[in-house]
């Protein structure tokens, strides 16, 4: 197991609601990335910060939004939520902006948007 | 921009048979290469990744894959299945950067054994 931890680990949510998910990442670990994975799909990037800046965002709308904390912990919020949004929802850290290192991924908040 | 294809969504094997999960990439420039495997209602955990080095790799649990420029294909093999390894398997790329560790995955291969 990575040292990559999510919660909650299930959410059932209301179209409209908001939502907020929350990643800590792995010791000595300084980037964090967000994955949406819809059922039978692949994940798809939604946003990666680094040192607390968002350096790097996927197709998503401004309703996808987050924060890095001094921690390296992380948190996604997603407003006025549609049914679409309903997917498993994976971060995933590593040590540097880019480079080699590998991504160590948590095991996801599954997100059902009723 | 980089992109992954995965050949089939579902492969079936008899346990002791070879593996062969298929993937092809598209990438403006050198890639890094990954298999990821997501077991039910898990996250993704790493199998293998080309970095540039050796094109064949080995990974976990008896893993390996071989990076072949001119076929641009990074496909996964193991020689004998394990009724362990059913799971869903992802082929990923990312760009080479110093500033971004964006990766864009297939659609991923479901992977069956038969006993």
């Amino acid at each position: 197991e990575t040292g990559v931890t999510q919660s909650p680990t299930h959410l059932i949510k209301t179209r409209g609601q908001q939502v907020t998910l929350r990643c800590s990442s792995q010791s000595g670990h300084n980037t964090v990335s967000w994955y949406q994975q819809a059922l039978g799909q692949g994940p798809q990037f939604i946003f990666q910060y680094y040192r607390e800046e968002e350096n790097g965002r996927g197709n998503f709308p401004p309703r996808f939004s987050g924060l890095q904390f001094p921690n390296y912990s992380s948190e996604l919020n997603v407003n006025a939520l549609e049914l679409d949004d309903s997917a498993l929802y994976l971060c995933a850290t590593k040590e540097g902006a880019g480079g080699p290192y590998e991504q160590y991924f948590g095991p996801g908040t599954r997100l059902t948007v009723t | 921009a980089q992109s992954v294809t995965q050949l089939g969504s579902h492969v079936s094997v008899s346990e002791g048979a070879l593996v062969l999960l298929r993937c092809n990439y598209s990438s403006s420039v050198p890639p890094y290469l990954f298999w990821y495997v997501q077991y039910p209602n898990q996250g993704l955990q790493l199998l293998l990744k080309y970095t540039s080095a050796a094109t064949l790799v080995k990974g976990i649990n008896g893993f390996e894959a071989e990076f072949k420029k001119s076929e641009t294909s990074f496909h996964l093999t193991k020689p004998s299945a394990h009724m362990s390894d059913a799971a869903e398997y992802f082929c990923a790329v990312r760009r080479l950067s110093l500033f971004g560790s964006k990766l864009t995955f297939g659609k991923g291969i479901t992977l069956s054994v038969r006993p």
